[in-house]
């Protein structure tokens, strides 16, 4: 049984571009929040997506915006990178809205 | 909004030590509350939590944390820590009444020494 995975594992950008991050659940979950790990720091929430949609949102500027597929898997999008995105940023995938959180191992940002 | 508070970055301990790990919460209501460890290069695990009922949790790996109110703490507790128990450890609480989206602290790391 797979858990959760995302891609890419590690990536470069630099100032301005833009990024894709992408993440599958747990097989069986449907649900899938992502979260904003800087260095040294705790995870920060970003938003939260179930049945297609963005259900809850934390403290991010809308350059942060994402997307659920059919198939439960979400993206997550940043646009108009700056160097404070640099971070480690991780996909939850649970079942239903209050499920236990099961967490991939992250994708590991670094804009330059 | 609730808010987690870890005060110790980094504990050391002797490998065959006991081990407790400070967590104090603030929230208006009781919340849900929640360990979780992070291994190098790995995700997070969910170690524990609580939700109601015994304030005593136990949980994964021989950890347990006990919850008391009186204090809005959530320690964290292991009699006996082992060299492989060296990860960075995260204190998380949720809304009961709302959202439920664990707030994380900024987490603890436990230095383990042979």
């Amino acid at each position: 049984d797979a858990g959760v995975t995302q891609s890419p594992t590690h990536l470069i950008k630099t100032r301005g571009q833009q990024v894709t991050l992408r993440c599958s659940p747990k097989s069986g979950h449907d649900t899938v929040s992502w979260y904003q790990q800087a260095l040294g720091q705790g995870p920060q929430f970003i938003f939260q997506y179930y049945e297609e949609e963005e259900r809850q949102r934390g403290n991010f500027p809308d350059r942060f915006s994402g997307h659920q597929f059919p198939n439960y898997s979400s993206e997550l999008n940043v646009n108009a990178l700056l160097l404070g995105d640099s971070a480690l940023y991780l996909c939850a995938s649970s079942y239903g809205q209050l499920g236990e959180l099961f967490f991939g191992e992250g994708s590991r940002l670094t804009v330059l | 909004a609730q808010s987690v508070t870890q005060p110790d970055i980094h504990i050391t301990v002797s490998e065959g030590a006991s081990l407790e790990l400070r967590c104090n919460y603030s929230y208006g209501a009781t919340p849900y509350l929640f360990w979780y460890v992070q291994s190098p290069g790995q995700g997070l695990q969910l170690l524990l939590k609580y939700f109601s009922g015994d304030t005593l949790v136990q949980g994964i790996k021989g950890f347990e944390a006990e919850f008391k109110r009186s204090q809005s703490s959530f320690n964290l507790r292991k009699p006996s820590v082992h060299w492989s128990d060296a990860a960075e450890y995260f204190c998380a609480v949720g809304a009961s009444g709302g959202s439920y989206i664990p707030t994380f602290g900024r987490g603890t790391s436990l230095i383990v020494h042979p």
